[in-house]
């Protein structure tokens, strides 16, 4: 069964540091594109940033320099460090497998929650 | 940067009710390269349509995707009870990659 599970989410405070992680199974994370996307309580979805399989990545503009995607082929894992937290941070955080052929997002993880707040 | 949005904010319909949603681009996307989702409260968003009128696996064809250039519209032929939810569409542009999504349409039951 193809499943990608999200983990290392919680509270953290302004300007502190997170790393999610996103273990899939039933298929390569590093023959795929994967994502992040968020989800501010409330609010719409926000694409966060992507890596390719050849490892090339890109992030949106309200996340360059701040945070960084990354994997381990040998635990078939996808991360996000985030660094310099913000109460706009806050959100739910999900990993998703890419399809480039289509640009779209086709399994998706069940997300986990990070709360920037003092 | 290319906006996405939709309409109507929410649609409040009864079951077995025809449902259309719009979803319209700011300049001119590629069909190859729109999609919806539904997302379910406390859920993660469900892949419905790629490439604006392809079905996603397991989805039922009471739900289907149509346009081009600016203007695409997801419709559910017949309402069931676990479509009421939200809808998003999302354009991907390639270079550089960027992944956008519209606000979303709710669409509840009245």
């Amino acid at each position: 069964e193809v499943q990608l599970v999200e983990t290392g989410g919680g509270l953290i405070q302004p300007g502190g540091s997170l790393r999610l992680s996103c273990a899939a199974s039933g298929f390569t994370v590093s023959s795929n594109y994967m994502s992040w996307v968020r989800q501010a309580p409330g609010k719409g979805l926000e694409w966060v940033s992507v890596i390719y399989s050849g490892g090339s990545t890109y992030y949106a503009d309200s996340m360059k320099g701040r945070f960084t995607i990354s994997r381990d082929d040998s635990k078939n894992t996808l991360y996000l460090q985030m660094n310099s937290l913000r109460a706009e941070d806050t959100a739910v955080y999900y990993c998703a497998r890419t399809r480039y052929s289509y640009g779209i997002l086709d399994v998706w993880g069940k997300g986990t929650t990070v709360t920037v707040s003092s | 940067e290319i906006v996405l949005t939709q309409s109507p904010g929410t649609l409040s319909l009864s079951p077995g009710e025809r449902a259309t949603l719009s979803c319209r681009a700011s300049q001119s996307v590629s069909s190859t390269y729109l999609a919806w989702y539904q997302q379910k409260p406390g859920q993660a968003p469900r892949l419905l349509i790629y490439g604006a009128s392809n079905r996603a696996t397991g989805i039922p064809d009471r739900f289907s995707g149509s346009g081009s250039g600016t203007d695409f519209t997801l419709t559910i032929s017949r309402l069931e009870p676990e479509d009421f939810a939200v809808y998003y569409c999302q354009q991907y542009g390639s270079s550089p990659p960027l992944f956008t999504f519209g606000p979303g349409t709710k669409v509840d039951i009245k």
